[in-house]
């Protein structure tokens, strides 16, 4: 069975411009979660989508935002890039009911 | 607002050592508790997921127990190989508002020398 799998590995931008991030969950799974992990901050909950609707979000600014596909399949939107927005983000996948989160090795992203 | 504490930060072992890392929550109304092996550059994997009514669970060598009402959780690792050297990552989910965000603490970096 495949995991959760994230595109691309590595993405290098420079501030001003904006960042999409993918995310496919494992076969089965209804809900994607997004996670931020900056280095010396730890892991900070961005946003929980399930069945195509954004069920929570996170303490941080609009221009983070996301949507979830039919397939369940997700992206993370991140316009005018940051400094601070290099991190390594990860996304999880659960099945339907709030089950155990299950993640991806992540994007990492680099703002130059 | 729920906050959660690993400790300690880093713990070197020789190998065959049995262990246990810690963590502890500020508000016990969970809904469950997670832990979590981070390779360096890597993604979390799962290790074990304990329900808000259960008090412990067990896979192989590791263990992890919960205590609501204390508002604690131990990782038990029996006899620890080099293998097992990762951050390990304690995450707990609420209910309500709250769920789907785990809330993590920030981890205990473990080595286990040869």
């Amino acid at each position: 069975e495949a995991g959760v799998t994230q595109s691309p590995t590595h993405l290098i931008k420079t501030r001003g411009q904006q960042a999409t991030l993918r995310c496919s969950p494992i076969s089965g799974h209804t809900s994607v979660y997004w996670y931020q992990q900056a280095l010396g901050l730890g892991l900070q909950f961005l946003l929980w989508y399930d069945e195509g609707e954004e069920r929570n979000r996170g303490n941080f600014p609009p221009r983070f935002s996301g949507r979830q596909f039919p397939n369940y399949s997700s992206e993370l939107n991140v316009n005018a890039l940051e400094l601070e927005d290099s991190a390594l983000y990860l996304c999880a996948s659960s099945p339907p009911g709030v089950l155990a989160q299950h993640f991806g090795d992540g994007t990492r992203l680099s703002i130059l | 607002k729920q906050e959660v504490t690993q400790i300690p930060a880093a713990l070197s072992v020789p190998e065959g050592e049995n262990l246990v890392l810690n963590c502890s929550f500020t508000d016990s109304a969970i809904y469950n508790l997670q832990w979590f092996r981070q390779d360096p550059g890597k993604g979390l994997t799962s290790l074990l997921l304990i329900q808000s009514s259960q008090r412990e669970q067990t896979s192989g060598r590791l263990n992890a127990s919960l205590d609501k009402s204390s508002g604690r959780s131990t990782l038990y690792i029996a006899a620890s190989q080099p293998g097992d050297s990762a951050t390990y990552l304690c995450a707990v989910g609420g209910y309500g508002g709250s769920q789907g965000n785990l809330i993590f603490g920030k981890g205990t970096k473990l080595s286990v020398k040869p």
